[in-house]
């Protein structure tokens, strides 16, 4: 079993949907969680980071942690075409130099 | 912001030879630098942690001596392909870790990626 699964799509949705992306883990050491948007032959670039259990908001974009269940969410709301890109979800725990361990990232295309 | 510059973005070499990628960190001083691995429709493989000042710790499968990591300064990182094949052909990323940056983002930091094409 991988430490993070995701499920890699594709998916597509039309312009103004919301979306869902999610991963669950097995690691209860994880603390940090991230999600990062990456376009094609782009590194990725951080969207979202969360500590621990909670929510976080920001702009169109709100990411959930529920460690109780190992599960974290991405939702994008009023979603554009610009959207369009492959997301990754990556994880850590709380000691310095520890290594991020990612999702296998979903690949979203929105629709105008 | 912190940025995290990353050359060549494009390689084509010839089987035998090696290649160097750069990372460099612009305007943060960089103690820990990633190189991540990445195949088409894959996520990010981790192959080693380049670690200022001391030996890269390698993950398990990656050879040390096909792929040389170099963290001689707080804000370079060098890896080597050495005696390229084309299955070595992908796309390498690096990303620095900004230990001195405000919580939530450290792991901010990742280049613009290197496609290597051995033939």
């Amino acid at each position: 079993q991988k430490e993070v699964e995701q499920d890699p799509g594709p998916l597509s949705v039309p312009e103004g949907a919301i979306v869902s992306l999610n991963c669950t883990y097995s690691n209860s050491a994880f603390q940090y969680f991230m999600w990062y948007r990456q376009y094609s032959r782009k590194g990725p670039e951080l969207l979202m980071y969360t500590y621990s259990s909670g929510n976080k908001e920001d702009g169109r974009f709100t990411a959930q942690v529920d460690k109780s269940s190992k599960y974290i969410s991405l939702f994008i709301r009023d979603s554009q075409p610009s959207d369009s890109a492959t997301y990754l979800c990556a994880m850590r725990g709380i000691q310095g130099a520890q290594k991020l361990v990612f999702g296998q990232g979903t690949r979203l295309t929105i629709n105008p | 912001g912190a940025v995290v510059s990353q050359h060549p973005s494009r390689v084509i070499c010839k089987s035998g030879t090696s290649v160097k990628i750069e990372c460099r960190s612009l305007d943060f001083q960089a103690t820990t630098m990633f190189w991540y691995r990445q195949f088409p429709k894959q996520s990010l493989m981790l192959m080693a942690t380049s670690n200022e000042g001391s030996k890269a710790t390698y993950e398990q499968g990656v050879e040390k001596d096909k792929f040389l990591i170099n963290h001689a300064s707080l804000t370079l990182s060098t890896l080597t392909v050495t005696s390229a094949h084309p299955e070595d052909s992908s796309f390498y990323i690096c990303s620095a870790r900004d230990e001195g940056a405000a919580l939530g983002n450290t792991e901010a930091f990742f280049g613009q990626g290197t496609r290597l094409t051995v033939v």
